[in-house]
């Protein structure tokens, strides 16, 4: 079975540009996480969504974004890219999450954004 | 095997020895627990988890100790090989009616030298 895919593997931007992530979650998983991996800083909780809606966010400004689409793909978008952006931005999928449970993550290999 | 009472930033072992990684977590209301391991360049791949219902869980060469009363959470590795070189992360996650995102832990570096 294929786990968690995410393109590109590398991206070079310039700052103020715009970057899109993309992932693929695991088969039969229907909620994709989104988390940045800074140098020094560990990983930090971007974005849930789940069942094509955003269910929940970290502290992150809103020129952070997403969506996820019909067959639970989803996409990052970063916009007015700054040089701090540049990390390690990792996907993780799961089963559905019911009320008050809570389901393991699994990870992609991750993009790694280089802002310039 | 070397044994570590706080977080530290590095373990080194030799390998065959026993290597223990501990991990204190910040919310009592948090239920369930993962330990990650993440290789250079690569993503973190899971370990295993334990439930707050339990307080210790055994997979193949891993051990997970959970102690509740002092937050602290443990992985244990028997007969460490040179291939578990790796940061490992400790994860929990609090549910709440906003979601399930995993905190993780600042991670710590195990180097195995053979």
């Amino acid at each position: 079975e294929a786990g968690v895919t995410q393109s590109p593997t590398h991206l070079i931007k310039t700052r103020g540009q715009q970057a899109t992530l993309r992932c693929s979650p695991i088969s039969g998983h229907t909620s994709v996480y989104w988390y940045q991996q800074a140098l020094g800083l560990g990983l930090q909780f971007l974005l849930w969504y789940d069942e094509g809606e955003e269910r929940n966010r970290g502290n992150f400004p809103p020129r952070f974004s997403g969506r996820q689409f019909p067959n639970y793909s989803s996409e990052l978008n970063v916009n007015a890219l700054e040089l701090e952006d540049s990390a390690l931005y990792l996907c993780a999928s799961s089963l559905a999450v019911l009320a008050g449970a809570s389901e393991t993550q699994y990870f992609g290999p991750g993009t790694r954004l280089l802002v310039l | 095997g070397e044994s570590v009472g706080l977080h530290l930033p590095t373990l080194s072992v030799q390998e065959g020895d026993n290597s223990i990684i501990n991990c204190a977590y910040s919310n009592s209301a948090s239920d369930y627990f993962i330990w990650y391991k993440q290789e250079s360049g690569k993503g973190p791949q899971f370990i295993i988890d334990i439930r707050s219902n339990m307080d210790k869980r055994q997979g193949q060469r891993v051990t997970v100790l959970l102690n509740k009363t002092v937050k602290h959470l443990s992985l244990q590795i028997a007969a460490t090989q040179p291939g578990d070189s790796a940061v490992y992360f400790c994860a929990e996650i609090s549910p709440n009616q906003a979601g399930t995102a995993l905190i993780f832990g600042k991670g710590t570096t195990l180097s195995v030298s053979s």
